[in-house]
């Protein structure tokens, strides 16, 4: 297992609704990448923090946000949902020239 | 922008040799990693390949051609604990771990 957690683990959420999912960082490491799976797909990079800064950005829309707090902990919200937003949002913490990313178990959203 | 093929499944028995392929067409490259997913699990990594040629890890392998945009995991031994889904993932950055462009998967089953 990996040092990286998520919360919540599971999430059901209702088309218009906004959602915070939440990620603690390996211990160390200050960069936070968020990540979308799409049942059946691979991981789609939303965006990128790395010492509470937004450090690169995947095609998703603006109502995707995040934010990285001193401890290297990160949030990702996403507002107005979309059923198309059901997906398992992944977390992974890195470091440096490392070449390693440490994904969490991901929180599994819903969206009805 | 980045693609990224791999074959949707692959099977094989117990004891067996297994080779996933992966080639890519990327605008930017700096390493081609692999990482395995168990079913509603976090992707873990595997291997990582920045220059040409074979990184052996215990029972896995992982090789890269940069000038055929390709390279290929190869799983030894297999074991029934290897089904899982494997994906590849292209680095676009050098220095980054975290930004990386995921395949679709393989899922590779493992038969007694």
């Amino acid at each position: 297992e990996t040092g990286v957690t998520q919360s919540p683990t599971h999430l059901i959420k209702t088309r218009g609704q906004q959602v915070t999912l939440r990620c603690s960082s390996q211990s160390g490491h200050n960069t936070v990448s968020w990540y979308q799976q799409a049942l059946g797909q691979g991981p789609q990079f939303i965006f990128q923090y790395y010492r509470e800064e937004e450090n690169g950005r995947g095609n998703f829309p603006p109502r995707f946000s995040g934010l990285q707090f001193p401890n290297y902990s990160s949030e990702l919200n996403v507002n107005a949902l979309e059923l198309d937003d059901s997906a398992l949002y992944l977390c992974a913490s890195s470091l440096g020239t490392v070449p390693e990313a440490f994904f969490g178990q991901g929180t599994r959203l819903t969206v009805v | 922008g980045q693609s990224l093929e791999q074959p949707s499944e692959v099977t094989a028995v117990e004891g067996a040799i297994v080779q996933i392929n992966c080639t890519y067409q990327t605008s930017g490259f700096y390493g081609l990693s692999w990482y395995q997913q168990h079913d509603g699990g976090a992707p873990t990594f595997l291997s990582y390949n920045g220059l040409d040629g074979l990184e052996e890890t215990g029972r896995f392998s992982s090789f890269l051609s940069r000038s055929d945009s390709y390279g290929y995991l190869l799983l030894q031994e297999l074991q029934m604990k290897d089904s899982a889904s494997y994906f590849c993932a292209v680095r676009d950055h050098p220095t980054n771990a975290g930004k990386s462009t995921f395949g679709d998967g393989t899922t590779l089953t493992v038969k007694p």
